[in-house]
């Protein structure tokens, strides 16, 4: 049982490039999450979805990009990197507990990006 | 709109001093919850405990504990006896109020954190 996995850990872009950022879940979490976590600050929701074909915006998605086509996987498009996108990136899965409420958040190992 | 503040940026202590770390937070929601989250120098996120703003009863776990004060919006956190393992980085978060039906969509908003050293 994995949990999530993130790819890659580390990468360093130039400026105007794209790439995706992977997340995948083998725990049959419904809902998933995409967070940045810069220096001295905590964790800024980007996007999140709720189930497969369903995603909404969080506090910071402007720059980027999400599709959840399977249950399992969860990627982050980033479109034309700016240096304001050097961050580390977490995604995070949680199961849709109907009785308890608020989920807990299960987050991979963060992916290290860097926009020079 | 929601905010968690942790007025603590860093903690430095000796190994075996109890240790408090703040959260403050504010909502309008009258339903929600809040979370501790521990960041090791490994970078995981690592769950700590979730309470809910209807239960006040505050909690002990081991060498952890947690005074949740719904008079004051805050929801601190005590380590006692701290140990070198310690040292992280440990935020405070607040979820969304509950939907319809009892679910949330488990939307965190953090704190900043706080850097807690523990010195051998």
């Amino acid at each position: 049982n994995a949990g999530v996995t993130q790819t890659p850990k580390f990468r360093i872009l130039k400026i105007g490039q794209s790439m995706t950022l992977q997340c995948a879940q083998d725990m049959n979490h419904n809902y998933m999450y995409w967070y940045r976590q810069d220096p001295g600050m905590g964790l800024k929701l980007i996007y999140y979805s709720v189930g497969a074909g369903i995603t909404d915006k969080g506090e910071v998605p402007n720059g980027y990009n999400v599709s959840r086509s399977t249950t399992e996987d969860f990627p982050l498009r980033l479109e034309l990197a700016a240096p304001s996108q050097t961050s580390v990136y977490f995604c995070a899965s949680s199961w849709r507990g109907a009785l308890s409420g608020a989920n807990v958040l299960t987050f991979g190992a963060g992916s290290r990006l860097t926009v020079l | 709109a929601q905010k968690v503040t942790q007025a603590q940026t860093e903690i430095s202590v000796v190994e075996k001093e109890d240790v408090t770390l703040d959260c403050v937070y504010e909502t309008r929601d009258t339903t929600y919850y809040l979370f501790w989250y521990k960041q090791p120098p490994s970078g995981e996120l690592v769950f700590l405990i979730r309470r809910n703003s209807f239960d006040e009863q505050n909690e002990i776990s081991g060498r952890y504990s947690w005074n949740f004060q719904k008079s004051t919006s805050s929801f601190n956190f005590t380590i006692t006896a701290s140990q070198v393992v310690d040292s992280a980085v440990y935020f405070c978060a607040l979820s969304e109020a509950l939907l319809a039906g009892g679910t949330s969509y488990g939307k965190l908003t953090f704190g900043q954190g706080t850097i807690l050293t523990v010195h051998p």
